[in-house]
């Protein structure tokens, strides 16, 4: 059975610092996703990322994908406010696996 | 372009009653997944078609779940026999065919279940 496990769960940072999150899987997938979640509401799609080393960048987040490591990383780069949510990577293996989020609360 | 929706938006039911849950996703999408979240967790994969044909579904699916796309468009989600570990947002999803520009999935608003 295919696992997404994400670290951290928990992310508390200050505005202006950067961080990572990462985003392991268990099985091979070309097809990986980062959303976002405010609370209380629905998924935002912010990435696909469709091949080995593939990168995307918007705004402060950038996300990496390398398949021979099944890893994908979120970067923050310079946290702002706005960005306090919860982050979910997901592999696409025709059923979408998720991992458990992790959530972000950037401070002033 | 309006989105996927989802309809109801809350359903507050009695233990042992069954729901009816609708999804109507983005009109040009083939494809539409249903999950069901509970706090502090991802979303867990319970179902999904391609056009009215289901492709995959959970083992939690052939119990008292069944989902349903009779003609490749909207889906309805039952739940038979509610429990109170129903209680969770019900969330559906719309994606393109895979390899279209933005593959990716559109998720609706979701339905809170109360199961008291």
């Amino acid at each position: 059975e295919l696992k997404v496990e994400q670290n951290p769960l928990f992310l508390s940072m200050q505005e202006g610092k950067n961080y990572t999150i990462y985003c392991n899987y268990s099985t091979t997938s070309d097809r990986l996703y980062w959303y976002r979640q405010d609370p209380g509401k629905s998924l935002e799609s912010l990435f696909v990322l469709l091949s080995n080393g593939a990168v995307k960048q918007e705004g402060r987040l950038m996300a990496s994908l390398d398949t021979k490591a099944r890893l994908s990383t979120l970067h923050i780069t310079a946290a702002v406010h706005d960005l306090s949510a919860t982050y979910f990577c997901a592999v696409v293996t025709g059923k979408s696996t998720f991992g458990d989020g992790t959530t972000l609360t950037v401070k002033p | 372009d309006t989105g996927v929706s989802q309809d109801p938006r809350h359903k507050i039911t009695k233990r042992g009653q069954n729901v009816t849950f609708r999804c109507d996703p983005i009109s040009e999408h083939n494809r539409l997944y249903w999950y069901r979240q509970t706090l502090g967790q991802g979303p867990e994969f319970l179902t999904y078609f391609q056009n009215e044909a289901q492709l995959e579904k959970s083992r939690l699916l052939s119990d008292r779940f069944s989902a349903e796309r009779p003609k490749g468009s909207f889906s309805t989600l039952e739940i038979q026999r509610t429990e109170q570990g129903d209680s969770a947002m019900y969330l559906c999803a719309s994606s393109p065919r895979p390899g279209h520009r933005t593959d990716t999935q559109y998720f609706g608003p979701g339905t809170r279940l109360t199961v008291l």
